[in-house]
């Protein structure tokens, strides 16, 4: 089975804080995606990387970066995090273009 | 780029009764239509697939037709049972490569 964990399920942090999200996948899948999801507007992704130290902006950058140094991690840094980046976080993996399997999300709240 | 259109955002249905969703999407490029489902709580799930190939697909209650020229997909559910209340989400692989998703239909099955 594949297995995507995500760091936290829970956080909360303060405005102006440096925040990671750290996403692990067991199945050697080379792509790697972030989405946050929040309701009434799907799933729009931030980010997603198709090899290790690759990266690609997807709909929604902004206040966002991330890092893949390794092939079965993949980080979302959020560099000074604000209140409307109060969200579901959602990474995925995938191999090739097929499924992608979800983490269990990280519900951030930044007050 | 792919932009996805899903309808309706809401719907409630008798149990028993059949389910309809309905996606359009904007780029004739486009190949590959996952459909997926999240519980209440719950991380997404693919449920089924189509690709541009085929007209429909079928697993037990579950359907998927798409028609290319008229560029839409929907989602057909029968005999619907309580455990099918999820939002349902279609996406569309566009040329560049990345899942575009739609909105998410909140699908109630009324008892």
């Amino acid at each position: 089975d594949v297995k995507v964990t995500q760091s936290s399920r829970y956080l909360v942090k303060r405005t102006g804080e440096k925040v990671f999200l750290e996403c692990v996948q067991d199945m050697d899948h080379e792509n790697m995606f972030w989405y946050r999801q929040d309701p009434g507007l799907g799933l729009r992704l931030i980010y997603f990387s198709y090899d290790v130290k690759m990266k690609e902006k997807g709909d929604i950058p902004e206040g966002y970066s991330v890092s893949r140094e390794k092939k079965e991690r993949f980080s979302l840094i959020l560099e000074s995090a604000s209140t409307n980046q109060t969200s579901m976080y959602l990474c995925a993996s995938s191999k090739g273009k097929l499924e992608q399997y979800f983490g269990p999300g990280t519900r951030l709240t930044v007050t | 780029g792919e932009n996805v259109e899903q309808h309706p955002s809401t719907l409630s249905v008798q149990e028993g009764d059949s389910a309809v969703i309905k996606c359009t999407y904007s780029d004739s490029a486009s190949n590959y239509f996952p459909w997926y489902k999240q519980e209440l709580g719950k991380r997404p799930q693919l449920i089924i697939d189509i690709r541009s190939n085929v007209g429909e697909k079928k697993d037990q209650r579950i359907a998927v037709t798409l028609n290319k020229t008229a560029k839409h997909f929907s989602l057909h559910i029968t005999e619907t049972q309580p455990e099918d209340s999820a939002v349902y989400f279609c996406a569309a692989w566009d040329s560049n490569y990345q899942l575009i998703w739609g909105a998410g239909t909140k699908l109630i099955i009324k008892p």
